[in-house]
């Protein structure tokens, strides 16, 4: 158990909708990672937030985005939803962003059909 | 593009030590070498991380070579349970993000 806690677990949507995925983050850490993992491959760095702020991007358009709320929880929501999308989206929380462990969470399937 | 690079598979006997080789000749000095595994359809899971020193915690052992440019990842007695993605990661100590490049990872597979 990492403490970092996902929902849903699994959601199916269709191209064009908009998704909210939500993480809730261990407790005392103010730093959250989102990623997306593609079936067979490894996962890839969307974004991070560091006290409510973006503060670190991967190679994701705009429609990727995120929040980060006072208690630390976060969400990643992604609008205009394409057949790529379709992925395992994880959550990862750490102390702060300046190299602490980073723990992740167990993941939300996203299917677009 | 990911630092590092391991094989695709490995097989390894129930009871038997694994060691997972990562080869990471760019890393820098202040890159650690951070040791994460995936179990089917579930969240990577933290397993190790060093800098220059060999670590042990419960779960491994983690040696690394004096120039740094490679490292092992030791699983002293295999388990089933143990089969899984493990994933090489080098990570600096001290940066903005704390941005994960995961490369493709080695399918360690444990035989009964």
């Amino acid at each position: 158990e990492t403490g970092v806690t996902q929902s849903p677990t699994h959601l199916i949507k269709t191209r064009g909708q908009q998704v909210t995925l939500r993480c809730s983050s261990q407790s005392g850490h103010n730093t959250v990672s989102w990623y997306q993992q593609a079936l067979g491959q490894g996962p890839q760095f969307i974004f991070q937030y560091y006290r409510e702020e973006e503060n670190g991007r991967g190679n994701f358009p705009p429609r990727f985005s995120g929040l980060q709320f006072p208690n630390y929880s976060s969400e990643l929501n992604v609008n205009a939803l394409e057949l790529d999308d379709s992925a395992l989206y994880l959550c990862a929380s750490s102390l702060d962003s300046s190299g602490n462990t980073i723990y992740f969470g167990e993941g939300s399937w996203l299917t677009v059909v | 593009d990911a630092k590092t690079t391991q094989p695709t598979s490995m097989d390894c006997a129930e009871g038997r030590a694994a060691n997972l080789p990562c080869n990471h000749s760019t890393i820098s000095g202040n890159e650690y070498v951070y040791w994460y595994r995936q179990i089917h359809s579930q969240g990577p899971q933290y397993i190790i991380h060093g800098l220059k020193n060999n670590e042990t915690n419960e779960m491994a052992s983690l040696i690394i070579t004096e120039d740094r440019k490679s490292s092992t990842l030791i699983l002293p007695h295999a388990t089933l349970r143990d089969t899984a993605v493990y994933y090489c990661i080098v990570r600096a100590y001290g940066g903005a993000t704390n941005k994960l490049i995961f490369g493709t990872g080695t399918l360690l597979a444990v035989q009964p």
